[in-house]
């Protein structure tokens, strides 16, 4: 059963700081892993998927990185705004979605 | 272009009673998923349809069922409602899921079982 691990639970930032955001799964048969993010009680909105053939995939001050061999993913994004406070989710994708249970980060302006 | 539409937003049930959630893909897309979040569980996948059939199922009761239709819109059911229901309910929709795409979701039915 795949198991998807994010690391830290929370986080909190001053503005303009870059943020890591850590994410581990067990299983390395997947089609591709996911970016999320999540305002609250919201809907989750796709930030960046990254296939399983690739090792990384930029959006804007988004940068995502995959290696499938050690089960991990993680996401950086550049100089933070208060606007980035949310929830972020990755997901791996094998025959469905498994999801961690998210960082919840705040960015201080 | 439209995104993932799901209707209603926020229902109160009562227990006992059978509820009906309703999803619109975005427009192409084929593929329908289905998750439950809660605080304590997280984001749980319910199932996924494909053309109409259900392709994928996850470890849920036979309480919750769903289907496709044609125009591959999909509507999910739950019968005989439970406290432990109460949920985010949230539809993923995809252009054929599982390899390489993209999946998008909606903003979510909100149910709340008295």
């Amino acid at each position: 059963k795949q198991e998807v691990t994010q690391i830290p639970a929370a986080l909190s930032v001053p503005e303009g700081e870059n943020l890591v955001l850590n994410c581990s799964f067990t299983d390395s048969a997947i089609y591709n892993l996911q970016w999320f993010r999540q305002d609250p009680g919201k809907g989750l909105t796709s930030l960046l998927l990254i296939q399983s053939s690739q090792r990384e995939q930029t959006s804007g001050r988004l940068n995502a990185s995959l290696d499938k061999s050690s089960g991990r993913s993680t996401l950086y994004i550049a100089a933070s705004q208060p606007g980035d406070s949310a929830t972020y989710l990755c997901a791996v994708d094998d025959y469905k979605l498994s999801f961690g249970a998210g960082t919840t980060v705040t960015v201080r302006a | 272009k439209a995104g993932v539409t799901q209707t209603p937003r926020y229902l109160i049930k009562t227990r006992g009673q059978q509820v009906t959630l309703s999803c619109s893909p975005i427009s192409g897309h084929r593929s329908v998923s289905w998750y439950q979040q809660t605080p304590g569980q997280g984001l749980q996948f319910l199932f996924e349809y494909f053309s109409e059939t259900q392709r994928n199922k996850g470890n849920f009761p036979g309480r919750f069922s769903g289907r496709q239709f044609s125009n591959s819109r999909s509507e999910m059911n739950v019968s005989t409602l439970e406290l432990g229901d109460s949920a985010l309910y949230l539809c993923a929709s995809s252009l054929v899921g599982n390899v390489n795409t993209e999946a998008f979701f909606g903003q979510g039915t909100r149910l709340t079982v008295v």
